[in-house]
């Protein structure tokens, strides 16, 4: 299939193991983010957001972490399954309620059986 | 089902020639959105509607066009003076209130120059 990102950076884990995949976002006035996932030559697909109000969201399998002091987004898998191999990335929404959305370059996540 | 379609999958350019994507959707979302995916690089924002009949430029328009006729609907056409058009092409809506902001994607569209 098409690749998304030729030159990401990638992590690699074990089956099993939890993931964390890091995020820096560039307007410290950003008050909402969101993580997307997106297997090759696919749409990305919403995994999980989050306001700026909070420094901590749950999902299923997922969390997401937001350090505004450093302006850094995390998201955590757990017990990472070789379906959650995809690129990941973040996206900032610049400006509260208007169009504009930052999005990053992504990470690739492989998971290893 | 609800959700975004984009067709075709795949769409070959000859020189010279414009063409048209097409990206429907039944989400009843007013807001409508056209980005360009390349390798190594994010999304970045072709144009967009926040309603219809209305449309604005994102960060790069040129040698683009579009249409909202209908809320369901919102083609992207690519001029021949787009002169790099080899590209993923990624339709997106967002449910505008205060409900969510999220922008939810299509398949996607991969563009070929022959």
């Amino acid at each position: 299939g098409e690749s998304v990102g030729l030159h990401l950076p990638t992590l690699s884990v074990q089956e099993g193991d939890n993931s964390i995949i890091n995020c820096a976002y560039s307007n410290s006035a950003s008050d909402y983010f969101i993580w997307y996932k997106q297997e090759s030559g696919k749409g990305p697909q919403f995994i999980i957001d989050i306001r700026s109000n909070m420094d901590k969201r749950q999902g299923q399998r997922v969390t997401v972490l937001l350090n505004k002091t450093v302006k850094h987004l995390s998201l955590q898998i757990a017990a990472t399954q070789p379906g959650d191999s995809a690129v990941y990335f973040c996206a900032e929404n610049w400006v509260s309620g208007t169009y504009k959305y930052i999005f990053g370059t992504g990470t690739r996540l492989k998971v290893l059986a | 089902d609800g959700g975004i379609t984009q067709s075709p999958k795949y769409l070959f350019r000859k020189e010279g020639q414009n063409v048209t994507l097409s990206c429907e959707q039944n989400l009843n979302h007013d807001a409508m959105y056209w980005y360009r995916q390349d390798p190594g690089q994010g999304l970045r924002l072709i144009y967009y509607s926040q309603i219809v009949n209305d449309f604005q430029k994102g960060d790069i328009a040129e040698g683009y066009s579009v249409s909202r006729e209908k809320k369901e609907s919102f083609p992207l056409t690519v001029t021949s003076a787009q002169k790099n058009p080899t590209a993923f092409y990624l339709c997106a809506s967002r449910k505008m209130g205060p409900d969510g902001e999220t922008q939810y994607f299509g398949p996607g569209t991969r563009l070929l120059v022959l």
